[in-house]
């Protein structure tokens, strides 16, 4: 168990509907990341957060958005889904160590697009 | 541009036998370097890390992997593997001028271990 919490862990729905996904990081870590992890694409970084604010961006579509709460948890919106946003979303979280982070994954929610 | 390459898509092993998994990046600096494990239906697990120091990193159940900055790669070995080990691995690379948390992630190599 890494500490990271991911709600929910699968979910259904349809075509052009929006979802959220959330995330608790670690207790104690101030940075939140979020993944995509597709057949096509693999593993691709979406975003960062930290302690609130939006430090690095990556492959996120504009449909997508998220946000870091005061209490440090994340949410992952994704909006006029697509059947290609079927996909694992990983949230993680990160410790400063040493000289570098160490980043923890959650277990990932599940989304399928029908 | 940047990127990780695990050169092994699928390899089978025989339960008992040693194991090396590839990984070769490309980078204009020497990045942090990750290993993860994810088995099925899981999430990512690190298995260990190269920050700087020592090229011989030490990881979880039984890992290690080295680096070595002339060839750009980040080879994970096993001397001995067991069924358990089964599961797909992944190589990661991160910058340093993000302090490691942007993660550029290799395609994956899916382990079989024969029995």
């Amino acid at each position: 168990d890494s500490g990271v919490t991911q709600t929910p862990k699968h979910l259904i729905t349809a075509t052009g509907q929006r979802v959220t996904l959330r995330c608790s990081p670690r207790s104690g870590d101030l940075s939140v990341y979020w993944y995509q992890q597709s057949l096509d694409q693999g593993l691709q970084f979406l975003i960062q957060y930290y302690n609130g604010e939006e430090r690095a961006k990556g492959n996120i579509l504009e449909r997508f958005s998220a946000q870091q709460f005061p209490d440090l948890h994340s949410e992952l919106n994704l909006s006029s889904l697509e059947l290609g946003d079927s996909a694992l979303y990983f949230c993680a979280s990160s410790v400063r160590d040493l000289s570098g982070n160490t980043i923890y994954f959650g277990e990932g929610s599940w989304l399928t697009v029908v | 541009a940047q990127s990780v390459t695990q050169p092994d898509i699928h390899i089978t092993v025989s339960e008992g036998a040693s194991l090396e998994l590839r990984c070769n990046y490309s980078y204009g600096a020497t990045p942090y370097l990750f290993w993860y494990v994810q088995s099925p239906g899981q999430g990512l697990q690190l298995l260990l890390k190269y920050f700087s120091g020592d090229t011989l990193v030490q990881g979880i159940k039984g890992f290690e992997a080295e680096f070595k900055r002339s060839q750009s790669s980040f080879n994970l070995r096993k001397p001995s593997v067991h069924w358990s080990d089964a599961a797909e691995y992944f190589c990661a690379v991160a910058p340093r001028d993000n302090q490691g948390g942007k993660l550029i992630f290799g395609q994956g190599t899916e382990l079989s271990v024969k029995p």
